[in-house]
């Protein structure tokens, strides 16, 4: 079946520290994305790919940093600089039907900092 | 800027007892009106897009409805299963067609 896989599905940090989320989608889609989820927030856009080797910033983009080289692959690494990284990180691909972009999300990694 | 509200936050309903959720929302010119519903610790999953004011579409016990600066989705007769977050999303004709603004959900309890 198609789908994107997100992993791990949980992960600890130490402050200080870099963790890499990996994103992988079996879809054939061109543009992919990173959104957070906090409580009581809409889903925020971090970064998103629409090509290979291209990526533009999002709405929250600092202390984030990602990269495009398949275009089934889509990393994302939180790195120290982010001052809250603590959150739920989905992400997700996108095709077109009838015009407008309906984005399939994966299962979401939930990042917790100690 | 683009804005979603959604309303209410929570929702409490019985087995059967019909209602609606409400989407409100600001954009400069609509590409698509999204709905999502979202399973605790699970990512999104597509229920809808809606286009222009006066659609409508429909999948088992849910219907979605648009108008120019909003939308429904009403469930008929809910089942404990569709207990969820549902959220709602725009995207704009301007700007980069890739981003969606979101609302912030509505938590459905359906009970026995």
């Amino acid at each position: 079946d198609g789908g994107i896989t997100q992993s791990p599905k949980y992960l600890f940090r130490k402050e200080g520290q870099n963790v890499t989320l990996s994103c992988e989608q079996n879809l054939n889609h061109d543009a992919m994305y990173w959104y957070r989820q906090d409580p009581g927030q809409g889903l925020r856009l971090i970064y998103y790919s629409q090509i290979v080797n291209d990526f533009q910033k999002g709405d929250i983009a600092e202390g984030y940093s990602v990269s495009r080289e398949k275009k089934e692959s889509f990393p994302l690494t939180v790195t120290s600089a982010q001052k809250n990284p603590t959150a739920f990180y989905l992400c997700a691909s996108s095709g077109y039907t009838s015009g407008a972009n309906v984005l399939t999300f994966g299962a979401g990694s939930r990042l917790t900092v100690l | 800027e683009d804005q979603v509200t959604q309303s209410p936050e929570a929702l409490r309903l019985q087995e059967g007892e019909s209602s609606s959720l409400n989407c409100s929302y600001t954009v400069s010119g609509l590409r698509g009106l999204f709905w999502y519903r979202q399973d605790p610790g699970k990512g999104p999953e597509f229920l809808f897009t809606l286009y222009s004011a006066g659609e409508e579409k429909e999948k088992e016990r849910l219907k979605a409805t648009l108008t120019k600066k909003e939308s429904f989705l009403h469930i008929t007769a809910p089942k404990p299963e569709d207990s969820a977050t549902y959220l709602c999303a725009v995207q704009a004709l301007q700007g980069t067609a890739s981003k969606l603004t979101f609302g912030t959900g509505t938590r459905l309890q359906v009970t026995l």
